[in-house]
């Protein structure tokens, strides 16, 4: 167990439709990462968060959308949901920015249909 | 940009035998990190080992060892006396060690596919 927590393990829905995901980093982290896992592009960095300000940006659609909390846990929105955006969802977090380790929660498995 | 290149799909090992598994980077970075991390057909991403690129020496932990070749630009993990619990996927990652103005995102391989035989 890494400590990292994300909710839902699973969620199936429909085109069109908007998903928020969870995720709560372990215990004293400030920076939280958002991965998106796919067969097509493997995996793949979307977003990264420290303290509640946006730090980087990787590859990630305008349909979807980020955001950490005070209480430093983060969400990830996708909305106009299209069937390429079935994946496996990670979230990660570490301690600060510099030099440290990810550590991994266990995913989210969104599909859409 | 970096890269970070698995060039085995798939490796088999016989139980109790030694495997290693490939992987080579490009980067015009001096300062970065390399991990190999291991996902079980659970879907965990676990961290498996961890090689800071300043440090000549390379990072061990229990069965699990790198070979890594900073001018060629080769981060090998070897796996010993190979147990059925290390069937799984491994991912070869690298992060940039800049924090001035880079990411520290970690760029991914496509994976390898250990099966292990008993």
């Amino acid at each position: 167990d890494s400590g990292v927590t994300q909710t839902p393990k699973h969620l199936i829905t429909a085109t069109g439709q908007r998903v928020t995901l969870r995720c709560s980093p372990r215990s004293g982290d400030l920076s939280v990462y958002w991965y998106q896992q796919s067969l097509d592009q493997g995996l793949q960095f979307l977003i990264q968060y420290y303290n509640g300000e946006e730090r980087a940006k990787g590859n990630i659609l305008e349909r979807f959308s980020a955001q950490q909390f005070p209480d430093l846990h983060s969400e990830l929105n996708l909305s106009s949901l299209e069937l390429g955006d079935s994946a496996l969802y990670f979230c990660a977090s570490s301690t600060g920015l510099a030099a440290d380790t990810q550590y991994f929660g266990p995913g989210t498995r969104l599909t859409v249909l | 940009a970096q890269t970070v290149t698995q060039s085995q799909p798939e490796m088999s090992v016989q139980e109790a035998e030694t495997v290693t598994l490939s992987c080579t980077y490009d980067t015009s970075e001096s300062d970065y990190y390399l991990f190999w991390y291991k996902q079980p057909p659970s879907r965990q991403m676990i961290l498996v080992i961890r090689q800071e690129a300043y440090k000549q020496q390379n990072a061990t932990e229990n069965r699990f060892s790198v070979n890594f070749q900073k001018a060629a630009k080769s981060f090998s993990l070897k796996i010993s006396d190979s147990q059925l619990g290390d069937a799984a996927m491994y991912f070869c990652a690298y992060r940039s060690g800049d924090y001035g103005g880079s990411q520290g995102n970690l760029i991914f391989g496509k994976g390898t596919k250990l099966s292990v035989k008993p």
